[in-house]
């Protein structure tokens, strides 16, 4: 247990569907990050938000688009995504500062794209 | 080539062996971070270096940064330490670039 909770745990939708993936932290940290996670590739950097303003979108597709309410939550909402989509998304929380900092990573939510 | 690279991508070893796990990345760092990724997905950070050596139990890490270099290291392997280890390195003060990671399986 890190720390960090992701919901849901798996997810299948269609091509057409609306869903949204929820990450939230219960550490007292200021910033979070969605990374993807692809079959066979190293791990991908989507997005940062410190203190809630997102501070990196790494030339992300618009069909995926972040949104972080608060320093505890992050949500990840989908709209007509492609099958190629298809990875587990995991979520990632940190406490930043001058130094370099330790991301302690939920469990991830493994998508699948019909 | 991806910026950070580690050999093996694939190790298989009895229970009891020295494991070695290394990585090479390409362009200077702040900060260098190995990382345990268990079946099911969930990563957990081992050890985070910018120099030297740090140990926590049978792990040890090391780093040369002249040589732009590390190892992960795992004494007495247990079945237990099956998992994918993924080294990753910071360059300035947020973005993690990660290696394509090592899956060791170690048998009984």
């Amino acid at each position: 247990e890190t720390g960090v909770t992701q919901t849901p745990r798996h997810l299948v939708m269609g091509m057409t569907n609306k869903k949204s993936l929820k990450c939230e932290q219960h550490l007292g940290h200021n910033a979070m990050y969605w990374y993807k996670q692809s079959a066979k590739k190293p791990l991908e950097l989507m997005f940062v938000y410190n203190f809630k303003e997102q501070t990196e979108n790494n030339s992300v597709p618009s069909r995926f688009s972040p949104e972080c309410p608060n320093s505890s939550h992050l949500f990840l909402h989908l709209h007509t995504l492609q099958p190629e989509d298809s990875a587990l998304y995991l979520c990632a929380s940190s406490q930043q500062g001058p130094f370099p900092d330790t991301q302690y990573f939920g469990p991830g939510t493994r998508l699948t794209v019909l | 080539k991806n910026e950070v690279e580690q050999s093996p991508q694939n190790l298989t070893a009895q229970e009891g062996e020295f494991i070695t796990i290394n990585c090479s990345y390409s362009v200077g760092i702040s900060a260098l971070h190995w990382l345990q990724q268990h079946p099911g997905g969930g990563i957990v950070s081992l050890f985070m270096l910018s120099s030297g050596k740090k140990k926590h139990g049978r792990l040890i890490a090391t780093i040369n940064i002249q040589e732009k270099h590390s190892s992960l290291h795992i004494t007495a392997s247990h079945p237990r330490d099956s998992a994918v280890y993924i080294c990753a390195v910071r360059h300035g003060a947020q973005k993690l670039v990660f290696g394509q990671g090592t899956r060791l399986t170690i048998n009984p």
